[in-house]
């Protein structure tokens, strides 16, 4: 069974950063896609950014692109999301998901990153 | 930029068969459907249009009209246990990326 497992939010001030992690377990396809989806308190989701399994595709939402960077270290399952100069927009709770050639989706429990002064 | 249009909200009675529209999709993308309770993370409950994942009641059911550029969530067998918050999904080829429509609530009379 797939198991996705978020860490890393908090309460940052506008303009800092925070690395979110999310650690993947029980994935037996050899390609899979891992995604970073946010929703702000009340409101809808919405996707963040993605990338392969190989590292070699991501993308980014327009309203993060330049501030956000996703990576991946296979050896330890992991994809990091890397958030910079963050804005209280920003606020929301992110979830990893993943799927693999299909495009069912697992979730994680998310983790809860609040910018505010 | 693709954007799915949903309705705010759907309600019905137990027992009763309800649809969820999602306009605008893209033909040539998949469309998926998520259900999501208060305080909990989102579960898939279509993938692919119309493929349901193991675990889910087959009175969960999607479909697609071609005509109208629109997806559906059918719910059949309407019981408390739906209500939730409901989102389509679809592959947006011009920003590599996904987009999900605004969400429908689902109240059981």
């Amino acid at each position: 069974e797939v198991q996705l497992v978020e860490s890393g939010g908090g309460l940052v001030q506008p303009g800092g950063s925070l690395r979110l992690s999310c650690a993947a377990s029980g994935i037996t396809s050899s390609g899979y896609w891992i995604h970073w989806v946010r929703q702000a308190p009340g409101k809808g989701l919405v996707w963040v950014s993605r990338i392969y399994s190989d590292g070699g595709s991501e993308s980014y939402v327009d309203a993060v692109k330049g501030r956000f960077a996703i990576s991946r270290d296979n050896a330890k399952n992991t994809v990091y999301l890397q958030m910079n100069s963050l804005r209280v927009e920003d606020t929301a709770l992110y979830y990893c998901a993943s799927h693999p050639t299909t495009l069912l989706w697992r979730w994680g429990q998310g983790t809860l990153v609040t910018v505010s002064s | 930029n693709l954007m799915l249009t949903q309705p705010p909200s759907v309600s019905g009675s137990p027992g009763e068969t309800i649809s969820i529209s999602c306009t605008r999709y893209s033909a040539s993308s998949y469309v998926q459907w998520y259900q999501q309770r208060p305080g909990t993370s989102p579960i898939t409950v279509i993938y692919e249009s119309n493929q349901r994942p193991s675990g889910v009641p087959d009175r969960f059911s999607g479909s697609i009209d071609f005509s109208s550029n629109s997806a559906y969530l059918t719910i059949s067998g309407l019981t408390t246990d739906d209500e939730a918050d409901y989102y389509c999904q679809s592959f947006d080829s011009n920003i590599e990326g996904f987009v999900f429509g605004s969400g429908t609530k689902v109240t059981v009379l």
